[in-house]
């Protein structure tokens, strides 16, 4: 079975540019979750989606957007991107009811702004 | 607010030695979940167990087990017989019940098993 895919997986960009990260969730899976990760730090959430609605933001600037599409597949868009958002973006993915909070992550993408 | 504290940056062992990761949390709420995810070098996170805070009898998974003490804040992870292969970097995360697609990690603590 397929797992959580990303893509891309590594990109470069530089200030000021935008990006825009993509995520398929596991098959049946209709709740996805963004996490930033910086390098030597732990995952920080970004945004949960589930059934298409926004339902949960963290503490990230109006820079950062996303959605889920009706396939519950989702796109992390990010603007007017700084240095400090050079990280790996992690998506997860999870199922209903007594397992809704069992994240299944993805490789995640790897972005480096210059 | 919620918050995990994992005080151990790194930790060296020799293959075969035990090895035991410190999770220490901060929640208001009477019903959260914890969790251990494991981060090899591809990036992916790897989760390894859940436990709720109703649920404090500790667990034993093959090399793996888990110590859950509400008294303390604590969610204590042991490998046993380490192996190289279980050089990563570990994160213990916690979530609230109405929170459940929002983890709050820890910073992690990177494990190096050498032979």
């Amino acid at each position: 079975d397929a797992g959580v895919t990303q893509s891309p997986t590594h990109l470069i960009k530089t200030r000021g540019q935008h990006v825009t990260l993509r995520c398929s969730p596991i098959s049946g899976h209709k709740s996805v979750s963004w996490y930033q990760q910086v390098l030597g730090q732990g995952p920080q959430f970004i945004f949960q989606y589930y059934e298409k609605e926004e339902r949960g933001r963290g503490n990230f600037p109006d820079r950062f957007s996303a959605r889920q599409f009706p396939n519950y597949s989702s796109e992390l868009n990010v603007n007017a991107l700084l240095l400090g958002d050079s990280a790996l973006y992690l998506c997860a993915s999870s199922l209903d009811g007594r397992r809704a909070n069992v994240l299944t992550f993805g490789a995640g993408s790897r972005l480096t702004v210059l | 607010a919620q918050k995990v504290t994992q005080a151990q940056t790194e930790i060296s062992v020799v293959e075969k030695e035990d090895v035991t990761l410190d999770c220490v949390y901060e929640t208001r709420d009477t019903t959260y979940y914890l969790f251990w995810y494991k981060q090899p070098p591809s990036g992916e996170l790897v989760f390894l167990i859940r436990r709720n805070s109703f649920d404090e009898q500790n667990e034993i998974s093959g090399r793996y087990s888990w110590n859950f003490q509400k008294s303390t804040s604590s969610f204590n992870f042991t490998i046993t017989a380490s192996q190289v292969v279980d050089s990563a970097v570990y994160f213990c995360a916690l979530t609230e019940t109405d929170s459940w697609g929002k983890l709050q990690f820890g910073a992690g603590t990177q494990v190096v098993v050498t032979p």
